[in-house]
């Protein structure tokens, strides 16, 4: 059974860096992509990028290239950072797993991020 | 990036309902389209990947059809665990873009 467990600061204030790490547990981490993607009412589900464990990586443009996402294979887990976030960044994050056709088929538990001075 | 448009927004249905939701993206996508059902609180749950194939372990009532740029969820019998918000997913290219979902409510 494979379990995807996030953590990460949960209140920022406007300009701060977001920071959140997802560790994988059980089945293989090699041979997938690892993704994260918010969700807020406003805007429903954003897919952000992702990452494999060689380190490629495909981001969402509209993040303006505020996202980066690094990887760490043998402790098997990713990490996203967002730059200079505002209050539309308050959002809940989840990370997640895609293979092939086989899109987020495990999810992480989310993380509620709020930004507000 | 390519658009998807998901209809209805939100839907009423009773248990044992027939309920179809669809989704229509810009451009042709093939078949990468998924289905998730997500409930309060709670991460999504991929049901239907690749428009058909149905992902282990959900009921066989759930199904998914179309290819090019017109596809389908259908929940053949509504059983009251399916009271959800249902969101599509097209990943033939980067970004991913998900549908704006449906929210089944109980009728």
């Amino acid at each position: 059974q494979v379990l995807l467990q996030q953590w990460g600061a949960g209140l920022l204030k406007p300009s701060e860096t977001l920071s959140l790490t997802c560790a994988v547990y059980g089945g293989s981490f090699s041979g997938y992509y690892w993704s994260w993607v918010r969700q807020t009412p406003g805007k429903g589900l954003e897919w952000i990028g992702e990452i494999n464990h060689i380190g490629s990586t495909n981001f969402n443009p509209s993040l303006k290239s505020r996202a980066t996402i690094s990887v760490d294979t043998f402790k098997k887990q990713f990490s996203l950072k967002l730059t200079s976030v505002t209050a539309a960044d308050t959002a809940v994050y989840f990370c997640a797993r895609a293979g092939g056709s086989i899109l987020f088929d495990y999810w992480g538990q989310g993380v509620e991020v709020t930004v507000s001075s | 990036a390519i658009q998807m448009t998901q209809s209805p927004s939100s839907l009423s249905a009773s248990v044992g309902d027939r309920v179809t939701i669809t989704c229509r993206a810009s451009q042709a996508i093939g078949y990468d389209l998924g289905w998730y059902q997500q409930k309060p609180g709670k991460a999504p749950k991929l049901l239907i990947y690749a428009t058909s194939s149905l992902q282990s372990g959900v009921p066989s009532r759930f199904s998914g059809g179309g290819s090019g740029t017109d596809f389908t969820l259908t929940i053949s019998s509504l059983q009251a665990e399916d009271f959800a918000t249902y969101f599509c997913l097209q990943h033939y290219n980067h970004p991913y873009i998900f549908g704006q979902g449906t929210n089944l409510e109980i009728k």
